[in-house]
């Protein structure tokens, strides 16, 4: 079945770039995203890649995607105290007209000023 | 537009009451979730509505829960009876049936306790 994995803790310092890391196991999956989830809030859309691609940029923001080794990554540099929060991964499923998204537990970042 | 509403934002009621929780979609988004998020289990999808249609419910845990969608601006997850096992944060997302991007936009959620 989908299953979408991530590490559950990261701890970096404040300045300092922070990676993310994700496998998935959809390879038909048409876009893959990243959530941020801030305490006692709902998941907000942090970006998303489109399949086809290696690499989006968003200001601090950059994802890469291997296609290969099912493996997507959120770097973030420049790391703030407001970066603090929980970064979940999900993956579209396969299937026309399918409209579900596989999450991943989440990662919990902690950024030490 | 104001986003995805929930209501209650917390909610304690002991165990064997009935609980009903509300979300009200983002206008024009054709796709609504409920989703149960806890330490142990993540986020879990607990069915879907398409045009206020139920698609898929296998995410439910059991019969004693249930899901509505009477038109397109309002739905309800209900709970009865309840149980402790049942606390988790309940949360309601919408999307658009249109396009590939799929993303769905995520309500505040409910809080639920039950002792």
């Amino acid at each position: 079945g989908e299953d979408v994995e991530q590490s559950l803790f990261l701890s970096v310092r404040e300045g300092d770039s922070s990676v993310i890391n994700c496998t998935y196991t959809d390879s038909s999956s048409t876009y893959l995203y990243w959530y941020k989830q801030e305490p006692g809030a709902g998941l907000q859309l942090l970006t998303y890649i489109f399949s086809n691609m290696d690499m989006k940029q968003d200001q601090r923001l950059t994802v890469l995607l291997n296609k290969k080794d099912k493996h997507l990554s959120l770097r973030i540099a420049d790391t703030q105290t407001g970066d603090s929060a929980i970064y979940f991964c999900a993956e579209s499923l396969s299937g026309a007209g399918s409209y579900q998204l596989t999450f991943g537990k989440g990662t919990k970042l902690s950024v030490i000023p | 537009d104001a986003g995805v509403i929930q209501s209650p934002r917390h909610e304690v009621t002991e165990m064997g009451q009935e609980v009903t929780l509300r979300c009200k979609p983002i206008s024009g988004h054709d796709y609504l979730f409920w989703y149960r998020q806890t330490m142990m289990r993540g986020l879990e999808l607990l069915i879907y509505f398409n045009n206020n249609v139920p698609i898929d419910d296998s995410g439910m845990p059991e019969d004693r829960f249930s899901a509505k969608m009477p038109n397109a601006s309002f739905s309800t997850l209900k709970i009865q009876p309840s149980e402790p096992r049942d606390s988790a944060v309940y949360f309601c997302a919408s999307s658009l049936g249109t396009g590939e991007r799929y993303e769905q936009y995520f309500g505040p959620g409910t809080r639920l306790t039950v002792t």
